[in-house]
């Protein structure tokens, strides 16, 4: 099994729908990231979660939403999907002072 | 804002040759540095990370070099395989702190020519 596995791996929705991206992980990390990348550009920082009771927006957080259910659970959700949020979605976790482990990516496209 | 970028956003080399990747970044407090590798449909991949009090790391066909006087990071791939072909992205952060998030760069598309 994945060290960090994301759900669902492809996904379209139409425009002003709700959409979750969940990610769980299994490497015992206590922080966890979401990230968004557009083509031809880096990852840019969606939220960011150090422990269970703490979030933090990156940033471009606007449009979206997280909750961290338990240390090895953080989701994303769009509230109200629009086109421009049409990207490949990326979870991390890591650990203080050692790089990410990435998942594989949800690929999700607002029509 | 600070921010980490790629000099070359697309390489591309012939099988068999070296390959030399180049990044500037721009926080001097940054002492921590990653590069990675991304495949098509697939998430970013550790390959290798470097910290401020060394100028040179070697992995297995891979060597990164950090010049702090000129905020340069390289990422090195001998005897590149086809196998290599991919995005790679370097990131940095300062792991000193509590805010410890990692700034990446655009990325080199690294295209192998058989």
């Amino acid at each position: 099994d994945a060290d960090v596995t994301q759900t669902p791996r492809n996904r379209i929705t139409k425009t002003g729908k709700r959409i979750m991206l969940e990610c769980s992980q299994t490497k015992g990390h206590d922080r966890m990231y979401w990230y968004r990348q557009d083509p031809g550009l880096g990852l840019q920082l969606i939220y960011y979660s150090f422990d269970v009771k703490d979030i933090n927006k990156g940033e471009i957080s606007d449009g979206y939403s997280v909750s961290r259910q338990a240390q090895a659970k953080f989701s994303l959700s769009l509230e109200s999907a629009i086109p421009n949020q049409t990207a490949l979605y990326f979870c991390a976790t890591s650990d203080p002072g050692d790089g990410y482990t990435f998942g594989s990516g949800t690929r999700l496209t607002v029509v | 804002g600070e921010s980490v970028g790629l000099h070359l956003p697309t390489l591309s080399v012939q099988e068999g040759d070296n390959s030399i990747i180049n990044c500037a970044y721009s926080n001097s407090a940054s002492d921590y540095f990653i590069w990675y590798k991304q495949e098509s449909g697939k998430g970013p991949q550790f390959i290798i990370d470097i910290r401020s009090n060394m100028d040179k790391r070697q992995g297995q066909r891979v060597t990164v070099l950090l010049n702090k006087t000129v905020k340069h990071l390289s990422l090195q791939i001998a005897a590149t395989q086809p196998g290599d072909s991919a995005v790679y992205f370097c990131a940095e952060t300062f792991s000193g702190g509590s805010n410890y998030k990692l700034t990446f760069g655009k990325g080199t598309l690294l295209t192998v020519n058989p």
